[in-house]
Parts: C-alpha cells; sequence; structure tokens
C-alpha cells in the first residue's frame, strides 16, 4: 500500500542526547515538510524539502536539522540544542503545489 | 503573514444534528482549500478537499467555498459521536509561504449522544 511511514511511533530520550525520527513514503511525492504539535495547538512547520538534496528551514528550525538524500526519505533529527523537544511530530509529503498533503501516523518524543 | 483562522471550539452538537466548522483566509489568492480530522493522539487525515466556489458533497460531509468573502466551512450531517475530534482547515495561498500549505489551529467538536 501507497503512504508514510513514521518511525518509530513513540521514543524517549535523554537530556542532551540527539535523536533522528524516521519519514519513508512511497508515493512518489516531490516535497516531504516535518511538522510540530503541541497539546492544544496546531502545526507548526519545522523543516520541508521540495526536491532532492535541497530543503529549507520552517517557522521553528532551530535544534532541528534534516536530510533529502533520497526521494522517498526525509529523516529529521532532534539536537540537544533544541530547549523543548517533547512534543508530536508529523511527517507529510504532498505531489504537488495544489494538491493535498498526506500525513504519517506519527512519532511522539518524550524527553526523560 | 498569510493567516487561516478557526474558532478553537469547542463545538458541542447532539447526535444526529449538523455540525458547521467554519474556515477564514487571508490570501485572496489561495487556490485549494483542505480539510483534516484528527483524533486525539493520531495523525490528521484528509476527509474533503474544495478548489470552486461553491459546495462539494461526500456522504454526509459538504465543503462550501465562498472566496469572495475568503471563507470555507465544512458540514456534517447526521452527526455521530465518532465524529468527535479536532478538525483542521488547510490553504493552499498564491503567493508566499512558499507553497507551502497553512493550516488553522482547529476547531475541537464534540457529538453527544
Amino acid at each position: 500500500d501507497g503512504g508514510i511511514t513514521q518511525s518509530p511511533k513513540y521514543l524517549f530520550r535523554k537530556e542532551g542526547q540527539n535523536v533522528t525520527l524516521s519519514c519513508e513514503q512511497n508515493l512518489n511525492h516531490d516535497a516531504m515538510y516535518w511538522y510540530r504539535q503541541d497539546p492544544g495547538q496546531g502545526l507548526r512547520l519545522i523543516y520541508y524539502s521540495q526536491i532532492v538534496n535541497d530543503f529549507q528551514k520552517g517557522d521553528i528550525a532551530e535544534g532541528y536539522s534534516v536530510s533529502r538524500e533520497k526521494k522517498e526519505s526525509f529523516p529529521l533529527t532532534v539536537t540537544s540544542a533544541q530547549k523543548n523537544p517533547t512534543a508530536f511530530y508529523l511527517c507529510a509529503s504532498r505531489g504537488s503545489r495544489n494538491t493535498e498533503a498526506f500525513f504519517g501516523q506519527g512519532t511522539r518524543l518524550t524527553v526523560v | 503573514q498569510k493567516e487561516v483562522e478557526q474558532n478553537s471550539g469547542p463545538l458541542s452538537v447532539p447526535e444526529g444534528a449538523i455540525a458547521s466548522l467554519n474556515c477564514t483566509y487571508s490570501d485572496r489568492g489561495s487556490q485549494s482549500f483542505f480539510w483534516y480530522r484528527q483524533y486525539s493522539g493520531k495523525s490528521p487525515e484528509l476527509i474533503m478537499s474544495i478548489y470552486s466556489n461553491g459546495d462539494k458533497e461526500d456522504g454526509r460531509f459538504t465543503a462550501q467555498l465562498n472566496k469572495a468573502s475568503q471563507y470555507v466551512s465544512l458540514l456534517i450531517r447526521d452527526s455521530q459521536p465518532s465524529d468527535s475530534a479536532t478538525y483542521l482547515c488547510a490553504v493552499n495561498p498564491l503567493e508566499g509561504s512558499q507553497g507551502n500549505l497553512i493550516f488553522g489551529k482547529g476547531t475541537k467538536l464534540s457529538v453527544k449522544p
């Protein structure tokens, strides 16, 4: 089945550690996105990539990094510089500018 | 700064009633509009897309778009408790935001049995 797969579903991290969240899609979409969602809040854009080997900062990129070496993959690293990383992280993809975005099932990150 | 505004709710309706969810947007040239449903703890799922003025119906859901008023709405007929969720409005602006969708913060709907 076509879709977006995020892993892991739950992730626990100690303070000071970097952690990488995986996002893979088999929809052949060019654009991929990472959002952060805090309880009772909307989606905030962290990073996005509209083509392989290129990505742009979103509204809250500080403390995060990404790579886009393959069309199918857009991993997000939450670095120790991110002061409040506990949140629900959502990966999405789109086929073209005017079309809908499809979301993965999300990764819930907790700093312990 | 392009914006999408939604009433955060909660909107409470009795089972079987019509739920009306509203969304306004700031970019008059916006091209495409989407409604997502997000259950608590889950990711958003697309339920409706609309591209031109008027109504679009899909089962119990109707999306309504009025570009002149910069207003898009979602009607849910015969509301069920399983419709209880947060509904996100997303807009694709003509300019700015690098072509990225702009999401509202969502309206929480509660359908009471």
